[in-house]
Formats: structure tokens, C-alpha cells, sequence
């Protein structure tokens, strides 16, 4: 079982530079989510989605942008990469409802120099 | 907005013994889902334990159980026969009950509580 897939698992970016850190997952889940964990600081949500074509902005939205045009796929980019996003970033999805488990992606450490 | 508190950023447990992480979290809120998640070394979430609100039995897994205090909003992670495999960064996460989706159905995750195991 594939479960929820990242990529990269380590990317290193220059100040300025874009990029899309991908995610995927086979499990039909109609819920995704971007979070990242910085020391001390512990998860913080970045974007969600809870199906195809609709998305929100989560505690930390700035400088990220997100779309679900499927139900697999909901990728993170990075429109002008800065050093503050230095991070690591983790996908997860879930089904609706409340007491469902979330699955993990492996996250991506991004260092932004 | 829902808040949750670990207000031990480091914890050390002998192999063998007993350790209990705390967590405290706020909301308004009656009904909702509580849950520990481990990250080791590997840096992949894995789900420990999960408690429904409205059950006021505490949840077991194992050697994993909770002590759910409603009243005080407590929800602590009691870990028995610490082995050196539990060496890990532990998170408690609150979720809303999702009435009407969208936010309600976010993960709020506490700061986390780095844990070590002495052999």
C-alpha cells in the first residue's frame, strides 16, 4: 500500500526560487492537508482541502499556495522561496468525519539559503 | 480558537519504567477527538492512540493508555514498560467535531514532548 507519497524528501532552494512539493495518496480520501514543523514549534496547518476543487487557508498560509484538482493529488507551491520557510513539510489526508485516522507523508526537509 | 499545551518539552524514562506525557488543550467546543502521535527518528507520523470526547472511558493500546479528564481539559499519554524503541518526539492533536466540515475538521497539534529511554 502506497498510502500518502511525497517528493521530494530533501530539496535545497535559493532565495527566490519557486518550486511544488507534491503529494499524493491512493486511499480515496476526500481530506488533504499541508502542515509544517519547525523546532519547538510543532505542526502548524498551512493549507487543507476537503475534496476536489476546494481548498482553505490554514494557520500559516503566507507564501504558499495550494489546488486540488484532483482527489489524489494536492500539491504545496512556493511561489518566492525565503529562508522562513526553511522547514519540514508534511501532506496528510484523511476521510471526512471525526474520528478517522490521519496518514503521513514521509515530509520534506527544504532548506531555503 | 482551540489551543493544545505540552508543557514538557523533554521527558526521560528508564527501560522498563512507567512515563506519563501531559497534555492540556482549550476549547468551547462539547464534542471533539483527541489524539497522541509519535514521530521517531525517521520523522514519520504514527498514530499512538485516539479518544472520543463523549466516551468517558479512557482509551488503551497495548502498553499506551490516556487519562482523559474532561472537566480540566487533560488528555495525558501514559506509556508502560518503556522500551527503547518508544525514543521519540510525542504530539497530542485535537480535532474538531466536524458538524459542518471544513475547520472543524483541522488537526491543532501541540508543540510535542521529545522523549528518551534509558537502557
Amino acid at each position: 500500500n502506497a498510502g500518502v507519497t511525497q517528493t521530494p524528501k530533501f530539496q535545497v532552494l535559493k532565495t527566490g526560487q519557486s518550486m511544488t512539493l507534491q503529494c499524493a495518496q491512493d486511499m480515496n480520501h476526500e481530506y488533504m492537508s499541508w502542515y509544517r514543523q519547525d523546532p519547538g514549534m510543532g505542526l502548524r496547518l498551512i493549507h487543507y482541502s476537503v475534496g476536489a476543487g476546494i481548498t482553505d487557508q490554514g494557520e500559516v498560509p503566507n507564501g504558499y499556495n495550494v489546488s486540488r484538482s484532483t482527489t489524489e493529488d494536492f500539491p504545496l507551491r512556493l511561489l518566492s522561496a525565503a529562508p522562513s520557510q526553511t522547514s519540514v513539510y508534511f501532506c496528510a489526508s484523511r476521510l471526512t468525519g471525526g474520528y478517522t485516522e490521519a496518514f503521513f507523508g514521509q515530509g520534506t526537509r527544504l532548506t531555503v539559503v | 480558537a482551540q489551543t493544545v499545551t505540552q508543557s514538557q518539552p523533554e521527558m526521560s524514562v528508564q527501560e522498563a519504567e512507567t512515563v506519563t506525557l501531559s497534555c492540556t488543550y482549550d476549547t468551547s467546543e462539547s464534542d471533539y477527538y483527541l489524539f497522541w502521535y509519535k514521530q521517531p527518528p525517521s520523522r514519520q507520523m504514527i498514530l499512538v492512540i485516539r479518544q472520543e470526547a463523549y466516551k468517558q472511558q479512557n482509551a488503551t493500546e497495548n502498553r499506551f493508555s490516556v487519562n482523559f479528564q474532561k472537566a480540566a481539559k487533560s488528555f495525558s499519554l501514559k506509556i508502560s514498560d518503556s522500551q527503547l524503541g518508544d525514543a521519540a518526539m510525542y504530539f497530542c492533536a485535537y480535532k474538531g467535531f466536524p458538524l459542518y466540515g471544513g475547520s472543524q475538521g483541522n488537526l491543532i497539534f501541540g508543540k510535542g514532548t521529545k522523549l528518551s529511554v534509558k537502557p
